[in-house]
């Protein structure tokens, strides 16, 4: 049983719009990443935010963001939607930035 | 930018037979992990690698890591049906095991 959950699973928006996936990270986890998963590929790496403060951030333009709070959970927003955007989006928390990952199943972000 | 390419991207295989899946990158990660994914649900971290040439047993799976920490291999012994999923090789640099590069995936079908 995973530790990490998000919400929702599956979303659709419109192209333009604007989107928040939730994230949920196992207690004590101080470190959250994020992820993204086009159909057919590997995982590619968003942001890391560590105790609030983002953490490294992959090759993702600005209208990728992120929140982490106090209490474990944390948000991903992506403004301004585009028809690539339709991915699936994972959370994945650790302890700390050199702890291996405890993903969560994933949000199924659809942009018609 | 630092890729990892795996292969095969696909492999259909009956109950018993062994397999052999790679990942290779022209780049040096400190640490190499490989995840299993299933459908609907977030990559399972299987096992992490850390020293060259290093070989871990995870029952009926042998992971290796490359002299040059360039690439590695995950050989399945004797397939079964469980075994049927998404397998991910991610590669890590120095003190950032969970910034993760992914490897393209390898889907694998195990039939009776």
């Amino acid at each position: 049983e995973t530790g990490v959950t998000q919400s929702p699973t599956h979303l659709i928006k419109t192209r333009g719009q604007q989107v928040t996936l939730r994230c949920s990270s196992q207690s004590g986890h101080n470190t959250v990443s994020w992820y993204q998963q086009a159909l057919g590929q590997g995982p590619q790496f968003i942001f890391q935010y560590y105790r609030e403060e983002e953490n490294g951030r992959g090759n993702f333009p600005p209208r990728f963001s992120g929140l982490q709070f106090p209490n474990y959970s944390s948000e991903l927003n992506v403004n301004a939607l585009e028809l690539d955007d339709s991915a699936l989006y994972l959370c994945a928390s650790s302890p700390d930035p050199n702890s291996p990952l405890h993903f969560g199943n994933g949000t199924r972000l659809t942009v018609t | 930018t630092q890729l990892l390419e795996q292969s095969p991207q696909f492999l259909s295989i009956q109950e018993g037979e062994n397999l052999t899946v790679y990942c290779n990158s022209s780049s040096v990660f400190s640490s190499l992990q490989w995840y299993r994914q299933e459908p609907g649900e977030g990559p399972v971290l299987l096992v992490t690698v850390v020293t060259g040439g290093e070989v871990k047993k995870l029952k009926r799976l042998t992971f290796q890591f490359g002299d040059a920490r360039k690439d590695s291999s995950l050989h399945i012994t004797a397939a079964q049906p469980g075994d049927t999923g998404l397998y991910l090789c991610a590669g890590a640099d120095t003190g950032t095991a969970s910034k993760l590069t992914f490897g393209t995936g390898t889907r694998l079908q195990v039939t009776l």
